[in-house]
């Protein structure tokens, strides 16, 4: 019973440097989501995808995502800014509000 | 937009009742909903209720809806130290995805011994 996993679930990196932080699911769910969480702000979402394949609106800036098969949904920082300092969540769901996250990657930029 | 406020912190004696309360903006809502975040860990769903309900009880866990105020209520019946997480209440409007949810920013339950 995987669900959602993440990794990974620390890391620390300089500003300018890029990163991918992975997600993978095993439930078959088509919608798959990334947020972050900051003291004092709740979640926001950054990007999510309704199915493999599609990109459903504009990824924000700093970001890219992209969604080539079911089961992966992976968040690239292209060149780290110490305001992308953050919890990230990813979570997955079928056409419900019932959201399966992640353990969560903390992600430190210096 | 679609705006949910709770309080940040509760803090309650073990034993008691914890009230956690949001408010929302969105009229039309389908679902709302009630994570559970426990440290170092994910959102996990604790109960959900749907708009035309008033009420629904989960053993120690009862949520009442006024739709009429749009005030949601997560009530927790013999607070024990287990139940010390961040609270999220969400509600879903009519997107299917991600984007039709929308989250407070969570209460910070504190169980007192």
């Amino acid at each position: 019973n995987a669900g959602v996993t993440q990794t990974p679930k620390f890391h620390i990196l300089k500003t300018g440097q890029s990163m991918t932080l992975q997600c993978a699911q095993d439930m078959n769910h088509g919608y798959m989501s990334w947020y972050r969480q900051d003291p004092g702000m709740g979640l926001r979402l950054i990007y999510y995808s309704a199915a493999a394949g599609t990109t459903d609106k504009e990824v924000p800036n700093g970001y890219n995502v992209s969604r080539l098969n079911t089961e992966d949904f992976p968040l690239r920082l292209v060149s780290a800014a110490p305001s992308q300092t953050s919890v990230y969540l990813c979570a997955s769901n079928m056409n419900t509000g019932e959201l399966f996250f992640g353990e969560g990657s903390r992600l430190t930029v210096l | 937009g679609e705006d949910v406020e709770q309080s940040l912190f509760l803090s309650v004696r073990e034993g008691d009742s914890s009230v956690i309360n949001c408010t929302y903006t969105d009229s039309s809502s389908t679902y709302l909903y009630w994570y559970k975040q426990e440290p170092g860990a994910g959102l996990q769903l604790l109960t959900y209720i749907f708009s035309n309900m008033d009420m629904k009880q989960d053993q120690r866990l009862t949520v009442l809806l006024n739709k009429k105020d749009k005030h949601l209520s997560l009530r927790i019946a013999d607070t024990q130290t287990g139940d010390s997480a961040i609270y999220f209440c969400a509600e879903r409007g009519p997107g299917g995805g991600a984007d039709g949810l929308t989250f407070g920013k969570g209460t910070h339950l504190i169980i007192q011994p």
